[in-house]
């Protein structure tokens, strides 16, 4: 079965500031996608980024990029120029490719931002 | 665009008694719904899946008598707390895509509490 693993539940940065949020995942597909979502105090899930297993180069939305390391299975966010709206629960996410879109979700890392 | 919405928000619910959550994608046809549940700090749990005009698929360990999900179009699926307990007490939240293998666009939340 697919895991997702969080090992951050919490992390600081300071306003300006880069900051880096883990992920590692467990699959035997070769076929997946990987996401990163937003739950700031407000509750709603806001999609941050999204990478393709099968594309190398690494998603780039803004101040948000991901390093995805395939072998290692590693995806991990990192938000540069921190704002404070940034501050939020940030969760990694799998899905695998084919006929579904199940999510399944790590355990979520807190975000505070210092001003 | 990719709006979904949820209704209500927030609501209060006496030991014993039913409690339907409406999700409603406003701008698109949504094929397939999800129903998650969150619990305060922790991540989303996926409870089950629906397809328009078909019955929901379950996730281990969901009593499907109890959370009653009905998907009857494309616009629109509910779901049912029967006979809510306070142990049902919980964020519940919704997510919808309008093809197989297609981003979840997720709603606010509801917010149930069972005195």
């Amino acid at each position: 079965a697919q895991t997702v693993t969080q090992s951050q539940p919490e992390m600081s940065v300071q306003e300006a500031e880069t900051v880096t949020l883990s992920c590692t995942y467990d699959t035997s597909e070769s076929d997946y996608y990987l996401f990163w979502y937003k739950q700031p105090p407000s509750r709603q899930m806001i999609l941050v980024i999204r990478q393709e297993a099968y594309k190398q180069q690494n998603a780039t939305e803004n101040r948000f990029s991901v390093n995805f390391q395939k072998a290692a299975k590693s995806f991990s966010l990192k938000i540069s120029d921190s704002q404070l709206g940034d501050a939020a629960m940030y969760f990694c996410a799998y899905r695998a490719g084919g006929a579904t879109n199940k999510l399944i979700f790590g355990t979520g890392t807190l975000l505070a931002v210092q001003p | 665009g990719a709006v979904v919405s949820q209704h209500p928000s927030r609501v209060i619910c006496k030991s014993g008694t039913s409690v339907k959550i409406e999700c409603r994608s406003l701008d698109f046809q949504a094929t397939t719904m999800f129903w998650y549940r969150q619990f305060p700090k922790k991540s989303l749990m996926l409870m089950a899946t629906s397809n328009e005009g078909s019955k929901a698929t379950y996730e281990q360990g969901v009593e499907k008598d109890k959370f009653l999900i009905n998907h009857a179009s494309l616009t629109l699926s509910t779901l049912t707390v029967t006979s809510a307990h306070p142990e049902d007490s919980s964020f519940y939240i919704c997510s919808a895509s309008w093809t197989v293998s297609y981003e979840q666009y997720f709603g606010p939340g509801t917010r149930l509490t069972v005195t």
